[in-house]
């Protein structure tokens, strides 16, 4: 069974700081992989989304990366604002089913 | 405004009595879905739909039911209620299928507690 694993679950860094965050997978068929982000209280807004069988997207000052083979998958936060603290979460399109896994997130903490 | 809404926004009912938690999108999306986030164990699937009278089972399907009779409705219904079923709902919507890329529309979220 699919498992999406997050690290870390919580994270501070000072405002203008550049951040990583991890997600990993443990069945790398995957149908394509997706970035959100979601404010306390709220739903969740799509932030970038991968096909398997890309490499990497990116939007502003966000990039995410995906290695299918290893099970990874890396957001990285340019130049951090406060405005970017929130929890973001990953997930995982496992077939043409349309059935998505998500990990649990990564709450963010952007000092200012 | 494009949107996705859910009501009630919040509910406090008890073990056993049969409850729905209406979801709507004014967007014309085929898909649409359930999710429930708990603590420590993340969003989870529940139910989605493909279009009208389709519907497929998701992660944790158990204790609930949906129906999608209208392209704009899809709601979740609790039968039989229990304290387990105490969590965050979220509603979704998607123009497409999600395999087919489509960004996916989120709710602001229903919080149900059932004593």
């Amino acid at each position: 069974k699919q498992e999406v694993t997050q690290i870390p679950a919580a994270l501070s860094v000072p405002e203008g700081e550049n951040l990583v965050l991890n997600c990993s997978f443990t069945d790398s068929a995957i149908y394509n992989l997706q970035w959100f982000r979601q404010d306390p209280g709220k739903g969740l807004t799509s932030l970038l989304l991968i096909q398997s069988s890309q490499r990497e997207q990116t939007s502003g000052r966000l990039n995410a990366s995906l290695d299918k083979s290893s099970g990874r998958s890396t957001l990285y936060i340019a130049a951090s604002q406060p405005g970017d603290s929130a929890t973001y979460l990953c997930a995982v399109l496992m077939n043409r089913d349309d059935k998505i896994i998500f990990g649990k997130g990564t709450r963010l903490h952007i000092l200012p | 405004e494009a949107q996705v809404t859910q009501n009630p926004r919040y509910l406090i009912t008890v073990t056993g009595k049969k409850l729905t938690v209406t979801c709507s999108q004014n967007m014309n999306h085929e898909y649409m879905s359930w999710y429930r986030q708990d603590p420590g164990l993340g969003l989870r699937q529940i139910y989605y739909s493909m279009n009208v009278e389709v519907t497929d089972k998701g992660d944790v399907p158990e204790g609930y039911k949906v129906s999608r009779k209208e392209k704009r409705n899809f709601p979740l219904i609790l039968e039989s209620p229990s304290p387990n079923q105490t969590s965050l709902y979220f509603c979704a919507s998607s123009p497409g299928r999600l395999a087919g890329g489509s960004e996916q529309y989120f709710g602001p979220g229903t919080r149900l507690t059932v004593t």
